[in-house]
């Protein structure tokens, strides 16, 4: 089983819709989680970090965190083309700042 | 400086050659990360320096990968005999801190390689 998982893909949504995102992990002492936005060819960057179960929003972001069913999620309202890239989910492994990736899902937004 | 910087972009090298990558993390970032990207892969942890405590080494594939971090700073990856294998992207990222507290990880442009 591997520790982070995602789905692939592709995820494609039209222009001004709801992507949704999600992410399973196992190790339970996690307790940072991080969605990262890599577009084709580039490096991952930072879109959104949450520690607390619940809801975290930021702009049209919003990452959802659920310790007791190991998932983590990330909503875009209002899809842009711009966002077609794709998501990695990456949690911390154990008690370390080591950050374990899952293998992305590819956003495709078309217009 | 203001970023974290990688060096070179690309290195195509020849199997069974040694390769140096370097990383100059952003500063005062205490902590230093590298990662491999494969060819529509995640990223793979390799290594994580913190401050002066030993490395966490347990991402090495290999003997034949080694790193090492200079003074706190700079970090070189060195992959001896190259396989073609190891043929991907190297990341390197670093963090204002590297213990569990919310450390958010900063990454370079990266260093692809490629092993003929």
């Amino acid at each position: 089983q591997k520790e982070v998982e995602q789905n692939s893909g592709p995820l494609s949504v039209p222009e001004g819709a709801i992507a949704s995102l999600n992410c399973t992990y196992s190790d339970r002492g996690s307790q940072s989680f991080f969605w990262y936005r890599q577009y084709s060819g580039k490096s991952p960057e930072l879109i959104m970090s949450i520690y607390s179960n619940g809801d975290k929003e930021d702009g049209r972001f919003t990452a959802q965190l659920n310790k007791a069913s190991q998932y983590v999620s990330l909503l875009i309202r209002d899809s842009q083309p711009s966002d077609s890239a794709t998501y990695l989910c990456a949690v911390n492994s154990g008690n370390t700042g080591k950050l374990i990736f899952g293998q992305g899902t590819t956003l495709q937004v078309k217009p | 400086g203001a970023g974290v910087s990688q060096s070179p972009s690309n290195k195509v090298t020849e199997k069974g050659k040694d390769v140096e990558l370097r990383c100059d993390p952003i500063s005062g970032h205490t902590a230093l990360y590298w990662y491999r990207q494969s060819l529509g892969q995640g990223l793979e942890f390799l290594i994580y320096f913190q401050g002066n405590s030993a490395p966490d080494k347990s991402g090495l594939p290999s003997d034949r990968f080694s790193a090492e971090r200079t003074g706190g700073s700079v970090s070189t990856l060195t992959i001896q005999r190259t396989q073609q294998e190891d043929s991907a992207v190297y990341l390197c990222a670093s963090s204002s801190t590297g213990g569990l507290a919310k450390n958010i990880q900063y990454f370079g442009a990266g260093t692809r390689l490629s092993v003929l």
